[in-house]
């Protein structure tokens, strides 16, 4: 069973540069999150969504933007990297807002 | 918003058992969970409490004290690969921010032979 699947694993970006992670589940689960985890800072929530089509600020979300056009698949967007956002990014998901988030095996981000 | 503590780091001795404290302070609460992280992995499910008392699960069991905003995770029989990092969580409960997950920093064990 994939579970949550996170791609790119590991990337290098130039600051100013702009990607997109991609996060996809396949346990038809509504809700779908994206935390950053940095030494000493625990995981921090960035955005979040209740179900397709919507999507909700988290504690950290400037410097990031998110979609949710279909239910299995929640994008991570960097506009314009920062070294700030060097971090090991996870995206998560649970089946609703009471259930288990169950986590993907994180993306390595250096923003150099 | 929420404060959750625990200690940074803890060692102990295989085969021993250790309890891992978690303190909270939220303005809402919906459920409190443990998760376990290896280095370089990503955070599994442990355990999940919702009420007050003691949920066991084979060697690790949990407790939760929603009126003294307390949790503790305990590990028995320690082993080698129990060596890791455990994550406090606590679920918010108000509506707009329902379903959000907010950790702790996490506590580093260190199990040694």
């Amino acid at each position: 069973n994939a579970g949550v699947t996170q791609t790119p694993k590991f990337r290098v970006l130039k600051t100013g540069q702009s990607m997109t992670l991609l996060c996809a589940q396949d346990m038809n689960h509504e809700y779908m999150y994206w935390y950053r985890q940095d030494p000493g800072m625990g995981l921090r929530l960035i955005h979040y969504s209740v179900g397709e089509g919507t999507t909700a600020k988290g504690e950290v979300p400037d410097g990031y933007n998110v979609s949710r056009l279909k239910k299995q698949n929640f994008l991570l967007g960097l506009e314009s990297a920062a070294p700030s956002q060097t971090s090991v990014y996870f995206c998560a998901s649970s089946y609703s807002g009471s259930d288990t988030i169950y986590f993907g095996e994180g993306s390595w981000l250096t923003v150099v | 918003g929420q404060n959750i503590d625990q200690p940074t780091e803890m060692t102990a001795t295989e085969g021993a058992i250790v309890q891992i404290n978690c303190t909270y302070q939220t303005s809402g609460f919906n459920g409190l969970f443990w998760y376990q992280q290896h280095a370089g992995e990503a955070p599994t499910f442990l355990s999940y409490n919702v009420l007050d008392g003691l949920e066991e699960k084979g060697r690790f069991s949990s407790f939760l004290s929603r009126s003294k905003g307390y949790s503790y995770l305990l590990l028995k029989e320690l082993q080698m690969k129990d060596s890791a990092s455990y994550l406090c969580a606590v679920r918010d409960q108000r509506g707009s921010t329902l379903g959000r997950l907010y950790f702790g920093r996490g506590t580093q064990l260190t199990v040694w032979p």
